[in-house]
């Protein structure tokens, strides 16, 4: 079974602190890896894809680890805006993509 | 134009009722998706077409048909659902399978 896994937290940081987030995925054959926020009653929005290399998006950094089967989202000096749940995705190929439950974030004054 | 746009946006439904929900996108995506999305769960897989062709249908009951007249368009026709279809159903595109989709804004279906 094709799974991705993600502890769904709530994580509950105050502003200004450094999260991070991880995710581990089952299927080897898993070639490309992305992270999607949603907000409540909202659709998910690609937020970054994820490269073997590790890639930094302003206060976002990802990280892959193709031999643990691992991925992290690093949030730097977290806003409330960026309060939201965070989908861990996998793809394999041209099959479609599988989606971890996502993980919840909570920002506070 | 870099979006997916689905209506309606919200639509309440009898049990008997017969309504269909549009998705559209003009970004030249070749794969087209329908996702369903009880809260606080990931988004399920319902239909992938690709390059215009049903290419995958996750065992959804024949309650939903999904239909795509062209490259731009995806259709999903909804008959004789139950209350628990109740969900929020997104579309998404992507220029081929497997890579970051891009999705709607969702139909917030509920059925009474």
């Amino acid at each position: 079974r094709k799974e991705v896994e993600q502890d769904p937290g709530p994580f509950n940081v105050p502003e200004g602190a450094t999260v991070a987030f991880n995710c581990t995925y089952s299927n080897s054959a898993s070639q490309s890896f992305f992270w999607y926020r949603q907000d409540c009653r909202k659709e998910p929005k690609l937020l970054m894809s994820v490269y073997s290399s590790g890639n930094e998006d302003g206060r976002f950094t990802a990280q892959l680890n193709r031999a643990s089967q691992y991925i992290s989202l690093l949030i730097r000096d977290s806003k409330l805006s960026d309060s939201a749940t965070y989908l861990c995705v996998t793809g394999s190929g041209y099959s479609t993509l599988t989606f971890g439950k996502g993980t919840m974030l909570l920002v506070s004054p | 134009d870099t979006e997916v746009t689905q209506t309606p946006k919200h639509l309440v439904m009898g049990m008997t009722n017969k309504k269909s929900l549009k998705c559209e996108q003009h970004m030249g995506h070749r794969a087209m998706y329908w996702y369903k999305q009880k809260a606080k769960k990931p988004p399920e897989l319902m239909f992938v077409y690709s390059y215009e062709k049903l290419s995958i249908n996750e065992s959804v009951p024949s309650r939903f048909s999904p239909e795509c007249p062209n490259s731009s368009l995806l259709n999903l026709h909804l008959h004789a659902l139950q209350p628990e279809d109740s969900a929020l159903y997104l579309c998404a595109s992507s220029q081929v399978t497997g890579e970051g989709y891009t999705f709607g804004s969702g139909t917030r279906l509920t059925v009474v």
